[in-house]
């Protein structure tokens, strides 16, 4: 059972701006990192941002991340096509030792 | 470019123990301080983390399912595995191998392309 709350869709159309919510607790997101990850069809997840609003080498600055509280944002501007894919947020949590992820959001592109 | 490749039988039968290994390339898990990670996916969800394990052997268990799994390394093989006992239909997943930052507690960074362990008789 996911421990982060994510809205299961998201939708736009081909240029707007998409945001996705993950919501935690004091445990998790409250009092570290948080992570997303692009899981396009078929294929294993990639590492989206890191530390809250970090982009890995490669990952397009229309990606961004932010956080406040026990909650973050997964914001994608400028909406692609190829941007149609399952988006998890993730975060360590410290009263389970582990980490936990999010629901998950399928971002669809009108 | 490091890369992670996940091995093991794509069926397995009830009650009995799921075990896949991983094999890293380009790069060596000894050394080198990173956590590496065990994560799955049933048909159709999410996300779940199994554990993570540190190149010395220490690690970090899933709660829910710390009773059943058991992580290794083989650090003469640039290998780590996954034993998961007592599996019923509820184990079958695609399952990833992952390398996380220095700490467990970071983001894993690199993914092996999963494979499909289905649990049936």
């Amino acid at each position: 059972q996911s421990v982060l709350t994510q809205p299961p869709s998201a939708s736009g159309t081909p240029g707007q701006r998409v945001t996705i919510s993950c919501s935690g607790s004091s445990s998790n997101i409250g009092s570290n990192y948080v992570y997303w990850y692009q899981q396009l069809p078929g294929t294993a997840p990639k590492l989206l941002i890191y530390r809250n609003n970090q982009r890995p080498s490669g990952v397009p600055d229309r990606f961004s991340g932010s956080k406040s509280g026990t909650s973050a944002s997964l914001a994608i501007s400028g909406l692609r096509s190829e941007d149609e894919a399952d988006y998890y947020c993730a975060a360590w949590d410290d009263s389970l030792s582990g980490h936990v992820f999010g629901t998950g959001t399928k971002v669809t592109v009108l | 470019q490091l890369q992670l490749q996940e091995s093991g039988p794509g069926l397995v039968k009830p009650s009995e123990t799921l075990s896949l290994t991983c094999t890293v390339s380009g790069g060596s898990i000894s050394s080198s301080s990173y956590y590496w990670g065990w994560i799955r996916q049933p048909p159709g969800k999410g996300l779940e983390w199994i554990g993570s394990i540190y190149y010395s052997g220490s690690t970090y268990y899933n709660p829910s399912l710390k009773s059943r799994v058991t992580i290794s390394v083989d650090t003469s093989k640039n290998q780590f595995s996954l034993k998961l006992s007592s599996v019923t239909a509820a184990d079958t997943a695609v399952y990833y191998c992952a390398r996380h930052g220095t700490t467990v507690t970071t983001e894993l960074g690199y993914w092996g392309q999963g494979t499909l362990v289905t649990v049936s008789s």
